[in-house]
């Protein structure tokens, strides 16, 4: 199965930078995606990473590494609206390999304090 | 990005009853939908993954003939709850992806309650 592990709560300064790490335990890696989601809503897309490396993306950044199992979420310049629940989900494919099966973490809430 | 929409947004219902929950790609075409189900404070789990014009597959633990999944169409996947009960209130979730990229794309969610 798939085991993913990201921590439950963060509090960070508004205008601050804050760093959200996901590990995860898997077979069949395809991709590690990021979403945001707001209380009552559901989640939206923040970014993709397939391979190792940083890929930025205004104030948010995202960071992968397949041999480690590790990736994180980079947030610059917090702002207040950006608490919000953040869910690291990974993407591998399925046994009769005819899609890609999504697992998510069970998400990091972040606190944005002024 | 790609839209998906649900209907309804939010639905009360007494116990016993159906309850059907439609998903929608509005400008892409979808060829595996995903159900999710989310209760307060946890995160999404997914129900089952359905491919357009197949049978969907469930995850273990979920209840094939309590939560029918159809997938008719490019566009279109039906969620019904049968026979809902109280403790089937939660936060109903879609997601759709295209073919040759695995991003998804989610519904705004379906807030179910059973009474």
């Amino acid at each position: 199965g798939q085991n993913i592990d990201q921590p439950t709560e963060m509090t960070a300064t508004e205008g601050a930078i804050v760093q959200i790490n996901c590990t995860y335990q898997t077979s069949g890696f395809n991709g590690l995606f990021w979403y945001q989601q707001h209380a009552g809503e559901a989640p939206t897309f923040l970014s993709y990473n397939v391979l190792d490396g940083l890929e930025e993306k205004g104030r948010f950044s995202s960071f992968l590494s397949r041999s480690k199992g590790y990736s994180y979420l980079l947030l610059k310049e917090l702002q207040m609206k950006d608490s919000a629940s953040y869910l690291c989900a990974v993407s591998v494919l399925s046994l009769s390999g005819g899609s890609y099966i999504p697992t998510f973490g069970r998400g990091t809430s972040l606190i944005v304090h002024p | 990005g790609a839209v998906v929409s649900q209907h309804p947004s939010w639905v009360i219902c007494k116990s016993g009853t159906s309850v059907k929950i439609e998903c929608r790609s509005l400008d892409f075409q979808a060829t595996t939908m995903f159900w999710y189900r989310q209760f307060p404070k946890q995160s999404l789990m997914l129900m089952a993954t359905s491919n357009e014009g197949s049978k969907a597959t469930y995850e273990q633990g979920v209840e094939k003939d309590k939560f029918l999944i159809n997938h008719a169409s490019l566009t279109l996947s039906t969620l019904t709850v049968t026979s809902a009960h109280p403790e089937d209130s939660s936060f109903y979730i879609c997601s759709a992806t295209g073919t040759s990229e695995d991003t998804q794309y989610f519904g705004p969610g379906t807030r179910l309650t059973v009474l």
